[in-house]
């Protein structure tokens, strides 16, 4: 069965802390893994990975995949409270194919 | 860009009632546009999935008869819960992914739904 595991479920640190959230997949015909970040409303889009060890970054936030070991990681450096929300990661099977979306890991950054 | 609403973004109704939530895709064509469902601190759960002009592909343990979708143009998407319940209630979202192929699926903002 295909599925996504996201890990810790849940993680609380303070301002300036550099934080790793971890995703793993199982999946029958991979084509990439996405990374999504959820405040009070829907997911904004972060990150589209598709090959093994090329390493995306968008400011403070970097991501990785690797398809021999099956996962990724998002890195958030000097986080913010801002960037307290529910982190998905997903996979897609296909182009405009449904993403199975894993269960999140809720990030609290207090002051 | 890649921007997705959704109207309303919070509703009320009566349980029996129909509802109408839209989905329209502001600055590309969409393909393909999905529709989820959220309960309190919980993952997407994937409901339907359609292509434009052609009829929806729902998830295992989703009733067609009562979340129609239409997908009439490469903009806009409808959800419609019919005979809502309480039970009903949830948080919808759709989303989504251009004509040019990319795996990529841009959210809506995402609709409350309230059946009292």
């Amino acid at each position: 069965e295909d599925k996504v595991v996201q890990s810790p479920l849940s993680l609380v640190v303070h301002e300036g802390d550099t934080v790793t959230l971890n995703c793993s997949y199982e999946v029958t015909n991979f084509r990439s893994l996405l990374w999504y970040k959820q405040e009070k409303k829907a997911p904004t889009f972060l990150f589209m990975l598709t090959s093994s060890g090329i390493e995306k970054k968008s400011g403070r936030l970097s991501s990785i995949l690797d398809k021999k070991e099956l996962f990724s990681i998002l890195n958030i450096t000097a986080t913010q409270t801002g960037d307290s929300a529910v982190y998905l990661c997903a996979f897609s099977t296909g182009a405009n194919s449904k993403l199975t979306f894993g269960k999140g890991i809720t990030l609290s950054v207090r002051p | 860009g890649a921007v997705v609403s959704q109207h309303p973004s919070r509703v009320i109704c009566k349980s029996g009632t129909s509802v109408k939530i839209e989905c329209r895709s502001l600055d590309f064509q969409a393909t393909t546009m999905f529709w989820y469902r959220q309960f309190p601190k919980q993952s997407l759960m994937l409901m339907a999935t359609s292509n434009e002009g052609s009829k929806a592909t729902y998830e295992q343990g989703v009733e067609k008869d009562k979340f129609l979708i239409n997908h009439a143009s490469l903009t806009l998407s409808t959800l419609t819960v019919t005979s809502a319940h309480p039970e009903d209630s949830s948080f919808y979202i759709c989303s989504a992914s251009k004509v040019d192929g990319t795996d990529t699926q841009y959210f809506g903002p995402g609709t409350r739904l309230t059946v009292l």
